[in-house]
């Protein structure tokens, strides 16, 4: 089994529905992020989680929430999808500060 | 503002050539610089790192070499193997003690590297 699973792969939705991505770990690290990528603009960070108690935005953080379910569990929501925000969504984990551990990622479509 | 750049989009190599892929960085407070690969389909996997004490990291065929007076950062493949098709990510972030924030990794856009048989 994977460390870091994210569900599901892949993901048509239409505009303006709810959405949640899931993300879990059995690596037992302290910290959780989401990034998106977008052709040409690399990997950008969404939001992150030192702990459970601890949710912080990151730079493109607009139209997203997630929850801190439990250590391992670090879930993404849409609220209302739209099309810019068609994309592919890792999940990553670190301990402490050491380097990252990502999902294999979650290929979502807005139409 | 964009404190992790790699100019390169793409990098095209012939098999057993060197692959030298670039990364430049703004913020002076980084101190930790890692190199990420990732293939279509799946995520970004740790490949190499450097500290800030060090100029030169080397595992294998990767080296990576970093110039803090400039800047930059580069990751040194040799020989070059078609398996090495994929896009290099250069991230970076500040190791030290500062804060819970500075730890999380800034990233690159990326280089896709082709390697041709």
């Amino acid at each position: 089994d994977a460390d870091v699973t994210q569900t599901p792969r892949n993901r048509i939705t239409k505009t303006g529905k709810r959405i949640m991505l899931e993300c879990s770990q059995t690596k037992g690290h302290d910290r959780m992020y989401w990034y998106r990528q977008d052709p040409g603009l690399g990997l950008r960070l969404i939001y992150y989680s030192f702990d459970v108690k601890d949710i912080n935005k990151g730079e493109i953080s607009d139209g997203y929430s997630v929850s801190r379910q439990a250590q391992a569990k670090f879930s993404l929501s849409l609220e209302s999808a739209i099309p810019n925000q068609t994309a592919l969504y890792f999940c990553a984990t670190s301990f402490q500060g050491a380097g990252y551990t990502f999902g294999s990622g979650t290929r979502l479509t807005v139409v | 503002d964009q404190q992790v750049k790699q100019n390169s989009p793409s990098l095209s190599v012939q098999e057993g050539r060197i692959s030298i892929l670039n990364c430049d960085y703004t913020n002076s407070m980084f101190d930790y610089f890692l190199w990420y690969k990732k293939y279509p389909a799946e995520g970004p996997t740790f490949l190499i790192s450097i500290s800030s004490i060090k100029d030169k990291n080397e595992d294998g065929r990767f080296t990576v070499f970093l110039n803090k007076s400039a800047k930059h950062l580069s990751l040194h493949i040799v020989p070059s193997q078609p398996g090495d098709s994929a896009v290099y990510f250069c991230a970076a972030h500040r190791w030290a003690n500062s804060g819970g924030s500075n730890y999380k990794l800034t990233f690159g856009k990326g280089t896709l590297l082709t390697v041709n048989p």
